[in-house]
């Protein structure tokens, strides 16, 4: 089956701590996003790479870190400057030229 | 301002009754618009993904495009408990490599 996965599913944070979330796809797609979702907000773009070795900043970059060292694979690290890192986490990914994009089921990130 | 507003709702309507939600933007360069519906916590999935102005259909489910009025609509016909989502419009312009998503409206069917 094509797709997306993430893991966690659900991740808990304590203050001061790094963690990273995962995000792997098999659907042979150039480009990957990472999105975060709070209640009554749209989703807001955290970073976006569109080929391997290369990523940009998205609208809310700040306290967070990527790679994209396999085209499968878009990791996101939730960084200690993140001051408010508690949100729904959502990894997408499209096709090269295509505008729609697939998520992926989402991790819930929450700091303790 | 923002780019897209959505109406957050919640919108709650009986089995059967056809569902209309709509998305304002303002940003004229916008060309693609997609429709994607959310279940509490899961990613969300495309519905539908409209180019430019027009109607497009696709079972149950018709998205609409005014460019003039910068508005969009999806509508559903026949609603069933299980259309019961969050529903996020979305939409890009051409060239671009943003997507810009309403905040969600959330639909209750009720059986």
């Amino acid at each position: 089956d094509g797709g997306i996965t993430q893991s966690p599913k659900y991740l808990f944070r304590k203050e001061g701590q790094n963690v990273t979330l995962s995000c792997e796809q098999n659907l042979n797609h150039d480009a990957m996003y990472w999105y975060r979702q709070d209640p009554g907000q749209g989703l807001r773009l955290i970073y976006y790479s569109q080929i391997v070795n290369d990523f940009q900043k998205g609208d809310i970059a700040e306290g967070y870190s990527v790679s994209r060292e396999k085209k499968e694979s878009f990791p996101l690290t939730v960084t200690s400057a993140q001051k408010n890192p508690t949100a729904f986490y959502l990894c997408a990914s499209s096709t090269a030229g295509r505008n729609e994009q697939f998520f992926g089921p989402g991790t819930r990130l929450t700091v303790l | 301002q923002k780019e897209v507003e959505q109406d957050p709702g919640p919108l709650s309507v009986p089995e059967g009754a056809i569902v209309s939600l709509n998305c304002t933007y303002s940003n004229s360069a916008f060309q693609y618009f997609m429709w994607y519906r959310q279940y509490s916590r899961k990613g969300p999935e495309l519905l539908m993904y409209t180019y430019s102005s027009g109607n497009k259909e696709d079972g149950r489910f018709t998205a609409q495009v005014d460019k003039s009025s910068k508005y969009i609509s999806l509508f559903i016909r026949d609603s069933q408990p299980s259309d019961s989502a969050t529903y996020l419009c979305a939409m890009r312009n051409t060239g671009g490599f943003k997507t810009i998503f309403g905040a969600g409206t959330r639909l209750f069917v009720k059986a």
